[in-house]
């Protein structure tokens, strides 16, 4: 079956630093992959999103690039806020009559000013 | 365009009582799906509806049941809750299921007492 496997965290970080939240999976076919965010007491939010290998999807600052040799999707922001403190979710869905999100634990994010 | 709307944010609910849960998806989009979230479980999946045919289906209990109307609204329904239970409860609509992005609503938070 489909998994995703990310860096649980949590991660704590000063305003400006470079974040890097690693994601990689496993899924029959050829998944879609997607970053979501949740803050304190909401839902998830699209945060970005990539249908193919190669592709790189962007919000935001951040990026993520989908490497299917490695089986990747690493989250990645170069400067990040004091507003980015939230839990990011890295998620994939698969082809096929599956019709479901398969998720990553989480990885709860903390950046001080 | 207005988003995902779930009804209602907060129920607090005794053992052995039932309760429905309400998602307004996105105007134009089919597929409605349900994810159960817990700080021990993460997100998990419950069920997926697409033109009120439910295509696929998680790992709960039958007391876990769902329905979608013709309008693309769905409801979920827990009957005889339990302690476990409690958790947040997502509605994630999307055009077709399929690899499109989902979105979310921001919850609905159960408690069981």
């Amino acid at each position: 079956g489909n998994s995703v496997t990310q860096m649980e965290g949590p991660v704590t970080l000063s305003e400006e630093a470079f974040l890097t939240i690693n994601c990689t999976y496993t899924a029959t076919g050829y998944p879609s992959l997607f970053w979501y965010v949740q803050y304190p007491g909401e839902g998830l939010q699209l945060l970005l999103k990539a249908t193919k290998a190669d592709d790189k999807g962007s919000n935001k600052g951040f990026e993520a690039t989908y490497r299917k040799e490695t089986t990747s999707f690493h989250l990645e922001k170069g400067s990040v806020q004091v507003s980015d403190s939230a839990v990011y979710f890295c998620a994939l869905i698969s082809g096929g009559s599956n019709y479901k999100l398969t998720f990553g634990k989480g990885t709860l994010l903390t950046v001080n000013p | 365009k207005a988003g995902v709307t779930q009804t209602p944010r907060y129920l607090i609910k005794t053992r052995g009582q039932q309760v429905t849960l309400s998602c307004s998806p996105i105007s134009g989009h089919r597929s409605v799906s349900w994810y159960q979230q817990t700080p021990g479980q993460g997100l998990q999946f419950l069920f997926e509806y697409f033109s009120e045919t439910q295509r696929n289906k998680g790992n709960f209990p039958g007391r876990f049941s769902g329905r979608q109307f013709s309008n693309s609204r769905s409801e979920m329904n827990v009957s005889t809750l339990e302690l476990g239970d409690s958790a947040l409860y997502l509605c994630a609509s999307s055009f077709n299921g399929e690899g499109t992005e989902a979105f979310f609503g921001q919850g609905t938070r159960l408690t069981v007492v």
